[in-house]
């Protein structure tokens, strides 16, 4: 089926930092998403992305839709303790109905 | 307001014995999703609903049954559980299937080992 491929895996940075990470995909996007999860909870939406370049923010937290629809990207600002947690992207083909999502990347941060 | 409420949050089963998982949401959304999440996998999906009276198969069905039992209620069933149904299940609802914004917004878990 089809793949979003999200990294890095996993990031240990200290607090204050900022945060990158990404999705890409071989095919074209016509919707992106950035969802949180917390230990023991469900995701939660965080940004959604719905025209290609978009540039939304949530707080700290800032998204993009690549230009070419085949990625995303997400931005944290100024990290803190609460933003500890799993991360996913999530996205629908041009045409499909069902959302892929990414395999997560686990955010860790040293006080 | 709830949103997405499934139980149970934890099971136990035995090889071979059958559930099921309930889920219902209060936002009126005509779409449902069963997924589940392994390490490293991220979600992948089970079966989803587009609307009431109608199921379908996602990427992962073998092993499982569902029923959308009104608009509010998506069930999902193991009917011989495996070790290999170990996981935690999710289950999603969104106001359209597709066309348009499509947010899900998903239930808390269930969290099901198979021994």
């Amino acid at each position: 089926g089809q793949q979003l491929n999200q990294s890095p895996q996993s990031m240990f940075i200290q607090e204050g930092e900022d945060v990158s990470m990404n999705c890409t995909s071989s095919s074209i996007f016509n919707t992106w998403l950035w969802y949180k999860q917390e230990p023991g909870e469900g995701p939660v939406l965080l940004i959604a992305l719905y025209k290609a370049g978009e540039l939304t923010s949530n707080g700290r937290l800032t998204a993009q839709f690549g230009i070419t629809r085949k990625d995303s990207f997400l931005n944290i600002s100024a990290s803190i303790p609460s933003d500890v947690g799993i991360y996913f992207c999530a996205g629908r083909v041009r045409g499909a109905q069902k959302l892929v999502f990414g395999q997560g990347t686990r955010l860790t941060i040293n006080p | 307001n709830a949103g997405v409420t499934q139980t149970p949050k934890f099971q136990v089963l035995k090889t071979g014995q059958s559930m099921t998982l309930q889920c219902a949401q209060d936002m009126n959304h005509n779409s449902m999703y069963w997924y589940r999440q392994d390490p490293g996998m991220g979600l992948r999906l089970i079966y989803y609903s587009a609307s009431e009276g109608t199921t379908d198969k996602g990427e992962v069905p073998n092993g499982y049954n569902v029923s959308r039992l009104n608009k509010r209620e998506f069930s999902l069933r193991l009917e011989s559980a495996a070790p290999s149904q170990t996981s935690v299940y999710f289950c999603a609802s969104s106001e359209a299937l597709a066309g348009g914004p499509n947010e899900q917004f998903f239930g808390p878990g269930t969290r099901l080992t198979v021994l």
